[in-house]
């Protein structure tokens, strides 16, 4: 089992409508969670972070952490065609301060 | 300056060669990470750095893989004897702690490395 599993998508959603992107971890003691965003070509610029369970909102982008369940979730309302690229769900494990990444949902936005 | 940098953009280099890259943190970063990132795939963690020393090398695939940061600023990755398999972008991350699960890491634009 890998410590993080995302779908690799793609996953396709019509212009304004919401996207839903989810995240699996397999370190029950993991502590923070991020969602990057990567165009094709750049690097990984982040979008949020939550630590605690329940919801985040900011702005158009909510992320949703369920620590019992083991999953983190990203929802992005309105999305728009801007929003297409590659979504990287990142954990840190307990007793640590690195990263450890899943292999990025592929998210188009159709106009 | 604003962000990561890291030089070279692009490093095409023959198998067996030497290879440095090298990374500028954000100023004020203490924590400094190196990542490779294959196509389709998220960055694997290679090391981190708390200052100048390295915190967890646990990462790094074998021992042709070194890296260093001498003044606690700008960190160097070599890589000896390169091989095909080696090929990937190579990213550097900085934090401003490191010691914080809370910390934030921003990343720098990455480093294409080609072994031919």
């Amino acid at each position: 089992q890998k410590e993080v599993e995302q779908n690799s998508g793609p996953l396709s959603v019509p212009e304004g409508a919401i996207a839903s992107l989810n995240c699996t971890y397999s370190d029950r003691g993991s502590q923070s969670f991020f969602w990057y965003r990567q165009y094709s070509g750049k690097s990984p610029e982040l979008i949020m972070f939550i630590y605690s369970n329940g919801d985040k909102e900011d702005g158009r982008f909510t992320a949703q952490l369920n620590k019992a369940s083991q999953y983190v979730s990203l929802l992005i309302r309105d999305s728009q065609p801007s929003d297409s690229a590659t979504y990287l769900c990142a954990v840190i494990g307990a007793g640590t301060y690195k990263y450890i990444f899943g292999t990025g949902t592929r998210l188009k936005v159709l106009a | 300056g604003a962000g990561v940098s890291q030089t070279p953009s692009n490093k095409v280099t023959e198998k067996g060669k030497y290879v440095e890259l090298r990374c500028d943190p954000i100023s004020g970063h203490t924590a400094l990470y190196w990542y490779r990132q294959s196509l389709g795939q998220g960055p694997e963690f290679l090391i981190y750095f708390q200052g100048t020393g390295a915190a967890d090398d646990s990462g790094l695939p074998n021992d042709r893989f070194f890296a260093v940061r001498p003044e606690g600023s700008v960190s160097t990755l070599k890589i000896q004897r390169t091989e095909r398999g080696d090929s990937a972008v190579y990213l550097c991350a900085s934090s401003p702690l490191g010691t914080s699960t809370t910390d934030t890491q921003y990343f720098g634009p990455g480093t294409r490395l080609t072994v031919l």
